[in-house]
């Protein structure tokens, strides 16, 4: 258990939805990183967050939003799904900002788009 | 930027043979390098890492990895394989300048035969 916890463990929605996934980040850590998994692009950075304030951002769609509350948790927002959103999506968290902080997964939210 | 390139999307080898599994890496300033396990079904587990201190670093579970700067590499050993060893195996990258994106590569699935 990485103390890095993820809601829901499975969603399965229709195109044109929108979903909300959450993430609760490992007691201290101050910086939230969102990753997609999907066969064909395999791991993705999507964003990062560190202490309330957007950090980094990756290949992130315009549909995609996220951001991170007062009390460290963190939620993506997945807009006018389409069927290739479908995919693993992950939350990590570290202690720190930048460098080798190694970053705690959670177990991932599988997401069906159908 | 930073990229990685696992060598090798499937390795098998037979229980109590050694595991070699490649990494390459791309980055223009020092880097951070990572290993992380995925078991099915779950999230990534980190087996090592290395920050620029010794070059030879060993991780969880018997498992080891040598950075060699000339090779720009950094490959995953384990002198001797068990059938828990099965799982997909992700090297990563991170750089100082880049926050604390992880750029992984494609992953190698390992299969280890009785």
């Amino acid at each position: 258990d990485s103390g890095v916890t993820q809601t829901p463990k499975h969603l399965i929605t229709a195109t044109g939805q929108r979903v909300t996934l959450r993430c609760s980040p490992r007691s201290g850590d101050l910086s939230v990183y969102w990753y997609q998994q999907s066969l064909d692009q395999g791991l993705q950075f999507l964003i990062q967050y560190y202490n309330g304030e957007e950090r980094a951002k990756g290949n992130i769609l315009e549909r995609f939003s996220a951001q991170q509350f007062p009390d460290l948790h963190s939620e993506l927002n997945l807009s006018s799904l389409e069927l290739g959103d479908s995919a693993l999506y992950f939350c990590a968290s570290s202690t720190g900002l930048a460098g080798p902080y190694e970053q705690y997964f959670g177990p991932g939210t599988r997401l069906t788009v159908t | 930027a930073q990229s990685v390139t696992q060598l090798g999307s499937h390795v098998s080898v037979s229980e109590g043979a050694l595991v070699l599994l490649r990494c390459n890496y791309s980055s223009s300033v020092p880097p951070y390098l990572f290993w992380y396990v995925q078991y099915p079904n779950q999230g990534l587990q980190l087996l090592l890492k290395y920050t620029s201190a010794a070059t030879l670093v060993k991780g969880i579970n018997g498992f080891e990895a040598e950075f060699k700067k000339s090779e720009t590499s950094f490959h995953l050993t384990k002198p001797s394989a068990h059938m828990s060893d099965a799982a997909e195996y992700f090297c990563a990258v991170s750089t100082g300048t880049s926050y604390g994106k992880l750029t992984f590569g494609q992953g190698t699935i390992l299969t280890v035969h009785p």
